[in-house]
């Protein structure tokens, strides 16, 4: 099913700092994780991947961890910057044939200058 | 690469009328599309989802007399959204997943669009 909230937790970070987003999935037989960044009055971007035989994947600044014991995915974002001020979403699905994916509640991350 | 299109990106229109909305894989081919919603400050809500050349399969809730669906080729779904009412007044973004991208499980995004119906 989906993940709607109500309102957005959100993260304030100091810029240059790292940024974590934390994010619990909810389908054990889930194998393939994204993230995405939206920003305000636009599409969601992909940002990074990983599927359930990794444990860590990095991208240029950006780590995703996932933590299939307790099912639990986070994304770092290294020295982080005001353009990385956005919303970020989690995603879980199945991988191969037309599996839906299956977006958490977003996490908003604003960036202090 | 992995170029979602939507248009329009902005429609009002009057209550009763329809609206058609276009999404458009510009460098891949989109074998699967997937209609989303999304209200302020919250999570995308799926619509449905729709393969080339078939009928959608449309989620739960979701009415498909009121949301028609069309993924007639391979790079190209419409959504009309039939007789609008204010309720619908929504962001509508589209996905595609599909050969010729980076990972065929991997969904991209159009930049949305947003609907208002007064």
């Amino acid at each position: 099913g989906e993940s709607v909230g109500l309102h957005l937790p959100t993260l304030s970070v100091q810029e240059g700092d790292n940024s974590i987003i934390n994010c619990a999935y909810s389908n054990s037989a889930s194998d393939y994780f994204i993230w995405y960044k939206q920003e305000s009055g636009k599409g969601p971007q992909f940002i990074i991947d990983i599927r359930s035989n990794m444990d860590k994947r990095q991208g240029q600044r950006v780590t995703v961890l996932l933590n299939k014991t307790v099912k639990h995915l986070s994304l770092q974002i290294a020295a982080t910057q005001p353009g990385d001020s956005a919303v970020y979403f989690c995603a879980e699905s199945i991988s191969g044939g037309y599996q839906k994916v299956t977006f958490g509640t977003g996490t908003k991350l604003q960036v202090i200058p | 690469g992995a170029v979602v299109s939507q248009h329009p990106s902005r429609v009002i229109c009057k209550s009763g009328t329809s609206v058609k909305i276009e999404c458009r894989s510009l460098d891949f081919q989109a074998t699967t599309m997937f209609w989303y919603r999304q209200f302020p400050k919250q999570s995308l809500m799926l619509m449905a989802t729709s393969n080339e050349g078939s009928k959608a399969t449309y989620e739960q809730g979701v009415e498909k007399d009121k949301f028609l669906i069309n993924h007639a080729s391979l790079t190209l779904s419409t959504l009309t959204v039939t007789s609008a009412h204010p309720e619908d007044s929504s962001f509508y973004i589209c996905s595609a997943r599909g050969a010729g991208t980076k990972n065929t499980d991997t969904q991209y995004f159009g930049p949305g669009t947003r609907l208002t119906v007064l």
